[in-house]
């Protein structure tokens, strides 16, 4: 069983390009959660998704972020317009319920320049 | 409101002897609390996680945690520390009393394996 799969695991983006971080769950889970590290720092909640639906993006900044997680495919996280604020580690995990724990992948570095 | 704070952002101990990880936290009920390790350019692995079972908490690799609440600690140790050991390690609470995912982070203690 495959554990939680992100790609690409680095991505360079000049400032005003887009960004898009793929997460694939692990076999059998349907919720998805992203969250972002900044250096020197723990990482921050930003989304979670259940198939097809947004249930809690409290923590995504107001604009140039979305999430989906499709009924087929992996879940997109996409920042429009980047900034070199935005270079951080994002960090997608897994669950198969509400209250399970969470598996993580190995995350997606975003280096923009 | 909840709050983890991660006493020393570097720990270095010589291979072979005793590791020891300081969190404390902060909570208005009683947490769920774990401990995460972040190999470099690795995913977070889950070492341990307490959920008001045992107050002390076995992990893999041979880590355990120890939750005291009169204290507010849930410091991690292991007994005898290996080359592999070296990583960052995070302590983490929820944020919420039913929530897997309002995760609190610490900032994080960089643990360096001396030969």
């Amino acid at each position: 069983n495959a554990g939680v799969m992100q790609n690409p695991r680095h991505l360079v983006r000049r400032r005003g390009q887009e960004a898009r971080l793929r997460c694939s769950p692990m076999k059998g889970h349907s919720h998805v959660y992203w969250y972002r590290q900044l250096p020197e720092e723990g990482l921050k909640f930003m989304v979670y998704l259940q198939k097809e639906n947004i249930i809690d993006e409290s923590g995504m900044p107001k604009e140039r972020f979305s999430a989906e997680f499709p009924k087929e495919g992996p879940s997109i996280l996409r920042i429009q317009q980047v900034v070199r604020g935005d270079s951080a580690a994002y960090f997608c995990a897994s669950s198969p319920g509400d209250r399970a724990g969470l598996n993580f992948g190995a995350g997606t570095r975003l280096s923009v320049l | 409101a909840q709050s983890v704070t991660q006493l020393d952002s570097h720990v270095s101990v010589s291979e072979g002897t005793p590791v020891l990880l300081r969190c404390n936290y902060s909570s208005s009920y009683s947490p769920s609390l774990f401990w995460y390790v972040q190999h470099p350019n690795k995913g977070l692995q889950l070492l341990l996680k307490y959920t008001s079972a045992a107050t002390l908490v076995k992990g893999i690799n041979g880590f355990e945690a120890e939750f005291k609440k009169s204290e507010t600690s849930f410091h991690l140790t292991k007994p005898s520390a290996h080359m592999s050991d070296a990583a960052e390690y995070f302590c983490v609470v929820t944020r919420t009393l039913d929530s897997n995912y309002q995760l609190i982070w610490g900032a994080g203690t960089k643990l360096i394996i001396k030969p």
